[in-house]
């Protein structure tokens, strides 16, 4: 079955820290993978997805299909970082649903 | 251009009662995808519409059915609702359909007593 995993339920840094947010998946055909993010108090949204390769608020991430993984990083986190961050998973031959990980809440101490 | 607006915001019913929750969509967007999202957990997918039909569903029983009409706005109504069904219901819509680049709405709370 498709699958997402987030390890880590709340990861906390220092600012100017480097940041990791892990995510694993789980399918055997061709990922579309994305991380969405979530503010205090605002919307889900868009932060990157793996096609678009951009770097997005400092945001990179890399699609390892030999790990399946698709961890999110910063080189030097800012306290406007701290947020609610989602991997999801599209799938390739049923492009209609993402499937979503549980959320790393991500606390940037200054 | 306006976003995503879901209503209500927050709404408490009790068990076996039925609710409706809508949902319009951004402009320009003509899908519209609902996800359900349990305290702790991400999103989980329950249908999407596009053009007026069913595009896919989820893993949810069919007393979870929705209508889209023909300006893309969009209805999620819940039968004989259960506690489980309490949850954050969010709607999201998307340019095409399958497209996964999604503009979420602020979502409706659910509480089933």
């Amino acid at each position: 079955a498709q699958r997402v995993t987030q390890p880590e339920k709340l990861l906390s840094v220092f600012k100017g820290a480097p940041v990791e947010l892990k995510c694993n998946y789980s399918y055997s055909g061709s990922p579309e993978l994305f991380w969405y993010v979530q503010y205090s108090r605002q919307r889900l949204q868009l932060l990157l997805r793996h096609i678009s390769r951009e770097s997005i608020k400092g945001f990179t991430a890399d699609l390892n299909k030999g790990e399946t993984s698709f961890h999110l990083k910063k080189p030097f986190a800012q306290e406007e970082d701290s947020a609610m961050y989602y991997c999801a998973l599209g799938r390739g031959d049923s492009n209609y649903q993402l499937i979503w990980g549980a959320g790393t809440k991500l606390i940037i101490k200054p | 251009e306006t976003g995503v607006t879901q209503s209500p915001t927050h709404l408490i019913k009790t068990r076996g009662q039925q609710v409706t929750l809508r949902c319009s969509s951004q402009s320009g967007h003509n899908t519209v995808s609902w996800y359900q999202q349990a305290l702790g957990q991400g999103p989980q997918f329950i249908f999407q519409y596009y053009r007026e039909e069913e595009n896919g569903r989820g893993n949810f029983p069919p007393r979870f059915s929705g209508l889209q009409f023909p300006n893309y706005s969009s209805e999620l109504n819940v039968n004989a609702l259960e506690l489980d069904d309490s949850a954050l219901y969010l709607c999201a819509s998307s340019p095409g359909a399958g497209a996964n680049v999604l503009t979420f709405g602020a979502g409706s709370r659910l509480t089933v007593l």
